[in-house]
């Protein structure tokens, strides 16, 4: 198995441009997690799917940030427009079933996202 | 709720000499425990888990981990520190498959030759 991919691996923008990441989760997982890791604030969960539908969005940061999964092998997180602010790595997490608390999370190499 | 707290946020060690990265947790439920570990410039792999079976749980590359109910503590330990261990270690609970996991902050791991 390929693992959880993610893409791109890097993305600089300037400040007003909307960017997209993209994530293929492993294949038969359930859950999708999103998170932004800074060294201000750590790891933060932004939302997370079950099943493809959003479940918890509470950690989006604001309306700029819109995340979407089409289907079970496919997730977009997109931000639309981009601040500095934002500058961050991105990590996309998949986990195998949506009721038993033991399944972990398994994690993909992350994007890192620059906002000039 | 449940709450995870890493006591350090940073433990340098000598090569060769043991590792403690210490983590409290706090649920009203019997949680599932976990190490994570993040190398620089990498996304995260898991260590090792708990999940209610044995108490002392090894992982991958000699770490191993000892859940104490008494204590509400999961700390992670290895016998002999190898320089390609300094990364940072992640300290993780759940309690149920339909809540997130919850992370601690982190403790980084420096390794000295």
């Amino acid at each position: 198995d390929a693992g959880v991919i993610q893409s791109p691996r890097h993305e600089v923008t300037e400040m007003g441009q909307e960017v997209t990441l993209r994530c293929k989760p492993i294949s038969g997982h359930n859950s999708l997690f999103w998170y932004r890791q800074t060294m201000m604030r750590g790891l933060e969960l932004l939302i997370y799917f079950n099943n493809n539908v959003p479940i918890d969005d509470s950690g989006m940061p604001e309306d700029r940030f819109s995340a979407k999964m089409p289907n079970a092998s496919f997730s977009t997180l997109k931000i639309q427009p981009s601040e500095p602010r934002d500058s961050a790595v991105y990590f996309c997490a998949s986990s195998p079933t949506v009721l038993r608390s033991y399944n972990e999370q398994f994690f993909g190499p992350g994007t890192r996202l620059t906002v000039l | 709720a449940q709450s995870v707290t890493q006591l350090d946020s940073h433990v340098s060690v000598s090569e060769g000499t043991p590792v403690l990265l210490r983590c409290n947790y706090s649920s009203s439920y019997s949680p599932s425990l976990f190490w994570y570990v993040q190398h620089p410039n990498k996304g995260l792999q898991l260590l090792l888990k708990y999940t209610s079976a044995a108490t002392l749980v090894k992982g991958i590359n000699g770490f191993e981990a000892e859940f104490k109910k008494s204590e509400t503590s999961f700390h992670l330990t290895k016998p002999s520190a190898h320089m390609s261990d300094a990364a940072e270690y992640f300290c993780v609970v759940s309690v149920s498959g339909n809540t997130p996991l919850v992370f601690g902050k982190g403790t980084r791991l420096s390794v000295i030759a």
